[in-house]
């Protein structure tokens, strides 16, 4: 099975600063990656997703990350931080081969922006 | 407009009592999931159905059951077999392998 790690429950950056939100998975085959933002007491929203056509992919509200496969990485950046941008942030992978309608989750990090 | 509704946005739960979770989708996808999200876990899998009349256990099934008699419907049923139901209870939808889900905004359940 997948795995996902995200590195850091909580970042906290100043409005106006680099958001960088990381996230590792591990996986045998060529991973479909996925990041989500999930505003309190509502469901989780895509803001990206890396399906193996670009290394850098390009989301939603300013987001973007980049496929690294060296590292085994989907770091999730934005370069300037709003105040709208607080909330928790989810990175997934898909599973594989019989399981590849399943999504395997990271524990989320939560994003504050201070004014 | 297309998406995933859940209802109710908050339940309460009695000791030794069932309780049913309603999520709808109009988005005509085939594979439904439904998760359990708690403070620092993030999402776990409970139960998924890649098509009607089907659906397989997730990672956390014991406790829950399912169906999914049509492709716009699958609600769960917290069993009083679930000794730990409090949880913020989402429902996702796809349509297929590898695609992206679509969340709904979730039920609140609670224990009184």
């Amino acid at each position: 099975a997948q795995s996902v790690t995200q590195l850091g429950s909580h970042v906290s950056v100043s409005e106006g600063a680099l958001v960088l939100l990381r996230c590792n998975y591990s996986s045998s085959v060529p991973p479909y990656l996925f990041w989500y933002v999930q505003y309190p007491n509502q469901g989780l929203q895509l803001l990206l997703k890396y399906t193996s056509a670009a290394t850098l992919v390009k989301g939603i509200n300013g987001f973007e990350a980049e496929f690294k496969k060296s590292e085994t990485s989907f770091h999730l950046t934005k370069p300037s931080a709003h105040m709208s941008d607080a909330a928790e942030y989810f990175c997934a992978v898909s599973e594989s081969g019989g399981s590849n309608y399943k999504l395997t989750f990271g524990k989320g990090t939560l994003l504050t922006v201070n004014p | 407009d297309g998406g995933i509704t859940q209802s109710p946005k908050y339940l309460f739960r009695k000791e030794g009592q069932n309780v049913t979770l309603s999520c709808e989708q109009n988005l005509n996808h085939d594979a439904m999931y439904w998760y359990r999200q708690d403070p620092g876990q993030g999402l776990r899998l409970i139960y998924y159905s890649q098509i009607v009349n089907d659906f397989q256990k997730g990672d956390i099934a014991e406790g829950y059951s399912v169906s999914r008699e049509k492709k716009e419907s699958f609600p769960l049923t917290v069993t009083s077999a679930q000794k730990n139901p409090t949880a913020f209870y989402l429902c996702a939808s796809n349509e297929g392998a590898f695609q992206p889900q679509h969340f709904g905004d979730g039920t609140r359940l609670s224990i009184l």
